[in-house]
């Protein structure tokens, strides 16, 4: 069937490397973001969230850094391994609602 | 172990016939949400449900209904599909809407001929 990753920006590094994948956002009262990551065949699954008030949090192997002057997200990957290559996307949510909007994602492909 | 559980994975119908995609969190999450991910779209939301009985219109709501009659269900209809529902649907829960991650379940793929 067709895949998610069709049409997406691709990002290709090798095992071993750093990865930063980025994300633009357009809403300037955005006040919470997400980052997930989506392999083929499963659903989205939760990797690292920041809110506005911050603009670095660090996982494990992950980091989140937000930069809102230029409303720019962006997601490191320390030491990427193949188990790492999925779509990676973004979503921000506003201080009002809190309805998640979400980008349209960037395949990262980890090379051995 | 905490999931959200979609059914059928995979369903093939014809146009007009209509269906129904099962979604069910053992979380007790008050907020539910039905989303489409077409390519280069990325992920719509369809409906919502802020807890029983009270749901709202996403960004992409028409050939689609809801129900929230219980906590943990979540079922999305589609009384007269037509082709361009042919999507990737997926169902997912929080235990509130607000500054906190959604839970996904694994997807549903339907073709609509």
């Amino acid at each position: 069937g067709e895949s998610v990753g069709l049409h997406l920006p691709t990002l290709s590094v090798q095992e071993g490397d750093n990865s930063i994948i980025n994300c633009a956002y357009s809403n300037s009262a955005s006040d919470y973001f997400i980052w997930y990551k989506q392999e083929s065949g499963k659903g989205p699954q939760f990797i690292i969230d920041i809110r506005s008030n911050m603009d670095k949090r660090q996982g494990q192997r992950v980091t989140v850094l937000l930069n809102k002057t230029v409303k720019h997200l962006s997601l490191q990957i320390a030491a990427t391994q193949p188990g790492d290559s999925a779509v990676y996307f973004c979503a921000e949510t506003g201080a009002s609602n809190y309805k998640l909007t979400f980008g349209k994602g960037t395949l990262l492909t980890v090379n051995p | 172990e905490a999931q959200v559980t979609q059914n059928p994975r995979y369903l093939i119908t014809v146009t007009g016939k209509k269906l129904t995609v099962t979604c069910s969190q053992n979380m007790n999450h008050e907020y539910m949400s039905w989303y489409r991910q077409d390519p280069g779209l990325g992920l719509r939301q369809i409906y919502y449900s802020m807890n029983v009985e009270v749901t709202d219109k996403g960004d992409v709501p028409e050939g689609y209904k809801v129900s929230r009659k219980e906590k943990r269900n979540f079922p999305l209809i589609l009384e007269s599909p037509s082709p361009n529902q042919t999507s990737l649907y997926f169902c997912a829960s929080s235990p509130r809407q607000g500054p906190v991650p959604l839970h996904f379940g694994n997807g549903t793929r339907l073709t609509v001929t």
